[in-house]
């Protein structure tokens, strides 16, 4: 079975710019999570979807973060514009149930994005 | 803010049993406690769940307490492949209506030839 695909895999450019991170879940999957990881605090939850739907964007740390999810197979994490406290790997999770059902229902994540800001 | 306390590192010898443990203080009633691995470049990697008392599976056991504030992952006769960071998961209690996913700041366990 295919996992939570995550595109691109690096991802490089410069300070200002837009930039587009991709997510496709498990199928069946119907909940989405975009977490950071950096070193200093780790990882974070940034957003989550339940049935394509955002539950909770608390974690979403200014305006300039924004996250989609068109359908049940694709979500986006966009960022405009940049800026080089960004710079951190994206994972993408999904699982078949949403909190507080998820404490019986573990998360599944992607290989994550390496993103790096110039 | 975190919500769960593990330590920082570990080390361990190829074929020994390793331990870590994961503090907990504000467990919710209805949270179950998750324990995931990481490898560098990877994702996290689900290892094994429970609620209460003792879970096995085919790679680890998990210990918890009656009082829930605390577990224990157990890993039997570790290999050099088991070197990765491995975290603790629950729910945030204070999450009524917004459930924050919270994990801890992970252990990372380095085993030694």
């Amino acid at each position: 079975d295919a996992g939570v695909i995550q595109s691109p895999r690096h991802e490089v450019t410069e300070m200002g710019q837009e930039v587009t991170l991709r997510c496709k879940p498990i199928s069946g999957h119907n909940s989405l999570f975009w977490y950071r990881q950096t070193m200093m605090r780790g990882l974070e939850l940034l957003i989550y979807f339940n049935n394509n739907v955002p539950i909770d964007d608390s974690g979403m740390p200014e305006d300039r973060f924004s996250a989609k999810m068109p359908n049940a197979s694709f979500s986006t994490l966009k960022i405009q514009p940049s800026e080089p406290r960004d710079s951190a790997v994206y994972f993408c999770a999904s699982g078949p149930g949403l909190p507080p059902l998820y404490s019986n229902q573990p998360q599944h994540f992607g290989d994550g994005t390496r993103l790096s800001i110039l | 803010l975190a919500k769960t306390t593990q330590p920082i590192s570990m080390d361990s010898y190829e074929g020994q049993e390793v331990n870590i443990t994961c503090s907990h203080n504000n467990i919710a009633t209805n949270d179950y406690i998750t324990w995931y691995q990481q490898f560098p470049s990877q994702g996290p990697r689900f290892i094994i769940q429970g609620y209460k008392t003792k879970v096995t599976n085919e790679v680890a056991s998990l210990f918890i307490p009656a009082d829930r504030k605390s577990s224990t992952l157990s890993l039997p006769r570790v290999s050099l492949s088991d070197t990765a960071v491995y975290y603790c998961l629950v729910g945030d209690p204070s999450g009524a209506g917004s459930y924050q996913l919270t994990f801890g700041k992970g252990t990372k366990l380095s085993v030694i030839p």
